[in-house]
């Protein structure tokens, strides 16, 4: 238990579909962040979210959109995906951003997409 | 953000001592380094952080030459869940912008 909790940590939807991804975090950290990993990749950096406000979109398709209504939440909202869009979605927060001394990022257990 | 560089993949045995280098040759003044542990099918889990010199927990040491152009993680005493991919980040302090981007690791094999 990470102190990040994602839903559903399974999910298969058609191109057409619309899906959420969940996230939530009980640790009072002010960063948030999205990342995917697909099969023997290095996990790739999706959405930077801090203090509910997003600093950072690595040039992610418009077919995925990040929510963060509060800085104990954040969505990834899902529309018109691709098959090449399956892979594990990771959530992670940390206290700040940055690798500095006691910055840890703490990850959640992700959530397998699968698009078919 | 500086640039790191570790093996692909390493094998080992269960009971050995296993020793993970990675180069960060630009590393800055301000930068620590940090190393994660990733399952498969799990998010990225901290184990150490340091700055220079050594740092020891109850999982890891974490070797930083004066220099601080390299580190290096050292598992004690492996076994076979202690298979993995490590990854290396090298970053600034938390006030700078900073991606906490992850690299490809060294997948870590340990065989009975």
């Amino acid at each position: 238990e990470t102190g990040v909790t994602q839903t559903p940590r399974h999910l298969v939807m058609g191109m057409t579909n619309k899906k959420s991804l969940k996230c939530e975090q009980h640790l009072g950290h002010n960063a948030m962040y999205w990342y995917k990993q697909s099969a023997k990749k290095p996990l790739e950096l999706m959405f930077v979210y801090s203090l509910e406000e997003r600093v950072e979109n690595n040039s992610v398709p418009s077919r995925f959109s990040p929510e963060c209504p509060n800085s104990s939440h954040l969505f990834l909202h899902l529309h018109t995906l691709q098959p090449e869009d399956s892979a594990l979605y990771l959530c992670a927060s940390s206290q700040g951003r940055g690798t500095a001394s006691g910055n840890t990022i703490y990850f959640g257990e992700g959530s397998w997409l699968t698009v078919v | 953000l500086a640039k790191t560089t570790q093996p692909i993949s390493m094998d080992s045995y269960e009971g050995q001592e296993v020793n993970i280098t990675c180069s960060h040759n630009n590393i800055a003044t301000n930068d620590y380094i940090t190393w994660y542990q990733q399952f498969p099918s799990q998010g990225p889990r901290f184990i150490i952080q340091g700055y220079k010199t050594k740092v020891t927990n109850e999982v890891a040491s974490l070797f930083i030459p004066a220099d601080r152009k390299s580190s290096t993680l050292s598992l004690p005493r492996v076994s076979l869940s202690d298979t993995a991919v490590y990854y290396c980040l090298v970053g600034p302090e938390v006030n700078r912008d900073d991606k906490i981007i992850f690299g490809k690791g060294t997948r870590l094999h340990i065989l009975p």
